[in-house]
C-alpha cells in the first residue's frame, strides 16, 4: 500500500517568507509525527498528533512554527518569517501502534 | 530527560565482514522500545530492527541483530555480512509510548 507522503521534496525560499510543508500519512494511522533532521544531524522531534487529542507541541522551537492536521489524516507543518537556521529536512511520520512509525521522504527546506 | 548517544559518527566495514554499531541510552522507566533506522542518501527512514525492553531474547532480523543490555542500558546493531547496499546512516532510537528521541547517527561506509 501506499506509504506516507510529503510535498514539496524540496523547498527553496527567502528569509521572511511563510512556508507550508504537507504530510499525507498512512491510511488508516491514527498518530501523526514531525520531525526536523539539520544538516548530518539526528531527527529533533517537533509535534505529535493523536487522533482528537489535543497535539503535543513540546518540541517546537518558537512561535514561528506550528502545525494543524485536518480530519485525523493530512498535516500541515507552516514556518512564518523563516529564517536561516529553519534550513533542514523536515521529516513526517504516522502509526497506528505508538512504537512503530514509519516515515516520508522529507521536504528539504532552504532559506536563503 | 531520555538521552540517546551513538558515539561514532562514522564506522567503515569490508563487504561480507561483520560490523557493529554502538548505542546508550538514558531511561529510568522499566517498558520502553528501542530501534535501530537506516537512512540512505534518499533520506528515507526505515525501520530495520526492533526491540521490546520487556523482552531479554535479542531482536534478529536476518543479517541484523542486536545486543541489548538493559542494565547496562546498551543497544548495539551488528550487521553480518555487509552488503554495498548497507551504506548509510543508522540511528538509534528510544520511545516510551509516543514522541521518539534519536540519536546523532552513525555514517556507515562498506568497502567493496
Amino acid at each position: 500500500g501506499a506509504g506516507v507522503s510529503q510535498s514539496p521534496s524540496n523547498k527553496v525560499t527567502e528569509k521572511g517568507k511563510d512556508v507550508e510543508l504537507r504530510c499525507d500519512p498512512i491510511s488508516g494511522h491514527t498518530a501523526l509525527y514531525w520531525y526536523r533532521q539539520s544538516l548530518g544531524q539526528g531527527l529533533e522531534f517537533l509535534i505529535y498528533f493523536q487522533g482528537n487529542s489535543a497535539p503535543d507541541k513540546s518540541g517546537l522551537p518558537s512561535d514561528r512554527f506550528s502545525a494543524e492536521r485536518t480530519g485525523g489524516s493530512v498535516s500541515t507543518l507552516t514556518i512564518q518569517r523563516t529564517q536561516q537556521e529553519d534550513s533542514a529536512v523536515y521529516l513526517c511520520a504516522s502509526s497506528l501502534r505508538p512504537y512503530e512509525q514509519y516515515f516520508g521522504p522529507g521536504t528539504r527546506l532552504t532559506v536563503t | 530527560a531520555q538521552t540517546v548517544t551513538q558515539s561514532q559518527p562514522e564506522m567503515s566495514v569490508q563487504e561480507a565482514e561483520t560490523v557493529t554499531l554502538s548505542c546508550t541510552y538514558d531511561t529510568s522507566e522499566s517498558d520502553y522500545y528501542l530501534f535501530w533506522y537506516k537512512q540512505p542518501p534518499s533520506r528515507q527512514m526505515i525501520l530495520v530492527i526492533r526491540q521490546e525492553a520487556y523482552k531479554q531474547q535479542n531482536a534478529t532480523e536476518n543479517r541484523f541483530s542486536v545486543n541489548f543490555q538493559k542494565a547496562a542500558k546498551s543497544f548495539s546493531l551488528k550487521i553480518s555480512d555487509s552488503q554495498l547496499g548497507d551504506a548509510a546512516m543508522y540511528f538509534c532510537a528510544y520511545t516510551l509510548s509516543d514522541d521518539m528521541r534519536f540519536g546523532a547517527g552513525t555514517r556507515l561506509t562498506v568497502k567493496p
